[in-house]
């Protein structure tokens, strides 16, 4: 399969916990990353194998992979989180790179 | 300091041609799988093409395959995506990305370029 599926849209209050999830069949397989969008601006990598956190990146971001899902957990959410993700991969035979649908978080 | 500037977006008439580069700087370039990813106005992340580090090995997306072509020149660190038969649904920023992958195959986005706007219209 070639599609990562996310919910268009989250929406908490700040200070509260955002979990963003992505189902695929190719994550039990392939590594997710996951990609923050601002208005206007190019994404950034948040999370890479599944885990991961680049430097830079604030420690209340973080991933977890269980099956064919990965959640993005973005704990202690802030008004500048407020923002367009989107779980990337890799198709089995590393062919094609797939991205989700995207979720908008909005922070209340 | 990794860094990807693109150039060569612009207005382009439907079935017109445009050549987009990219200008990579800040690691060993001719050692990555570089790809080209697109965005339409309000729309989401649509992987393009890839390309090996050697070029030797490239992948298109099924809605650009026999109208676009991917390349790469290592000695000058830039990649090149040629966009012929060109549609209205090509409007879009397009993102040169670098790969986490040195070998043939793509894996995972790690940098992304500012894009350039590729419009597409009469």
């Amino acid at each position: 399969s070639h599609e990562l599926t996310q919910p268009p849209s989250v929406s908490v209050s700040p200070g509260q916990t955002a979990r963003i999830t992505c189902s695929g069949d190719a994550l039990s397989n392939q590594y997710a990353y996951w990609h923050q969008q601002k208005p206007g601006q190019a994404p950034v990598v948040v999370i890479y194998k599944d885990t991961e956190r680049p430097s830079g990146i604030p420690a209340r971001f973080s991933g977890s992979s269980s099956g064919t899902t990965v959640t993005l957990t973005i704990s202690g959410v802030r008004a500048e989180d407020e923002a367009d993700y989107y779980c990337q991969s890799a198709d089995n035979s590393r062919t094609y790179v797939l991205f989700g649908g995207g979720t908008k978080l909005t922070v209340l | 300091e990794v860094q990807l500037l693109e150039s060569g977006g612009g207005l382009a008439q439907p079935g017109g041609s445009l050549r987009l580069s990219c200008a990579a700087s800040g690691f060993t370039f001719s050692s990555y799988v570089m790809s080209w990813v697109r965005q339409a106005p309000g729309k989401g992340l649509e992987w393009v093409s890839g390309i090996s580090g050697s070029g030797g090995s490239t992948h298109l997306a099924d809605s650009v395959k026999g109208r676009f072509t991917i390349s790469r020149d290592n000695s000058k660190n830039t990649l090149y995506l040629q966009m012929n038969s060109l549609r209205a649904e090509d409007t879009a920023v397009y993102y040169c990305a670098k790969d986490s992958s040195s070998g043939s195959t793509v894996e995972a986005i790690e940098f992304w370029g500012q894009g350039t706007l590729v419009t597409v219209s009469s």
